[in-house]
């Protein structure tokens, strides 16, 4: 399968915990996405990478959230200090510099906050 | 008021229905135009993009794009039960940096045998 993976699929944590999630790409995309999605609401931009290099980060991406893409391959998104409202949908996406709005989703990691 | 709106449904057709799904939007910076297929608890599937206005057809989609009215729609001809899923709506701009995608809420789709 060489579409975008993200694991783990499901993470239970109770508030206060970190959590760490992790996302491989396509493997020719320089192009890496994360965005949130709760329930009955669309994905929302959280931040963006070409390559190794963090570009763009949404205003939803606050202090406890940091996210990281060494060598410009996987990428992980760290959750520090979890409260409730973090609950939602992470999705993971790719895309390549010559196609960057034409972006493939992984799964997504479903993280429940109790 | 959200830069891209999209009625929530859910919506409830017979199996060979045509269906039309719509977003408007508000920003006239957007130019790429795309669509989504999500199923229940999975991540969304790219269906097709659209750059700028005009038609473009793959199959039994069809999706359309107004930018003098701020419109954009999807049509699905002969719809199969496997065709009930949540589709979203998203939109890019043109930019020297990453095209990030702006959603619709996303309709849910039935397709009823």
């Amino acid at each position: 399968d060489t579409g975008v993976s993200q694991n783990p699929r499901h993470k239970i944590t109770k508030r206060g915990q970190n959590v760490t999630f992790r996302c491989d790409p396509i493997s020719e995309h320089n192009r890496l996405y994360w965005y949130r999605q709760t329930l009955g609401q669309g994905p929302e931009f959280l931040t963006y990478f070409q390559n190794e290099a963090q570009l763009e980060k949404s205003r939803l991406l606050s202090d406890r959230f940091s996210a990281e893409r060494p060598k410009g391959s996987f990428s992980t998104l760290e959750i520090q200090r979890t409260e409730q409202g973090d609950s939602a949908m992470y999705l993971c996406a790719s895309s390549s510099d010559t196609r960057p709005y034409e972006q493939y989703f992984g799964p997504g990691t479903r993280l429940t906050v109790t | 008021q959200k830069e891209v709106e999209q009625d929530p449904g859910p919506l409830s057709v017979p199996e060979g229905a045509i269906v039309s799904l719509n977003c408007t939007y508000s920003n006239s910076a957007f130019q790429y135009f795309m669509w989504y297929r999500q199923y229940s608890r999975k991540g969304p599937e790219l269906l097709m993009y659209t750059y700028s206005s005009g038609n473009k057809e793959d199959g039994r989609f069809t999706a359309q794009v107004d930018k003098s009215s701020k419109y954009i729609s999807l049509f699905i001809r002969d719809s199969q039960p496997s065709d009930s899923a949540t589709y979203l709506c998203a939109m890019s701009r043109i930019t020297g940096g990453g095209n990030k995608l702006t959603f619709g809420t996303g309709t849910q789709l039935k397709v009823e045998l």
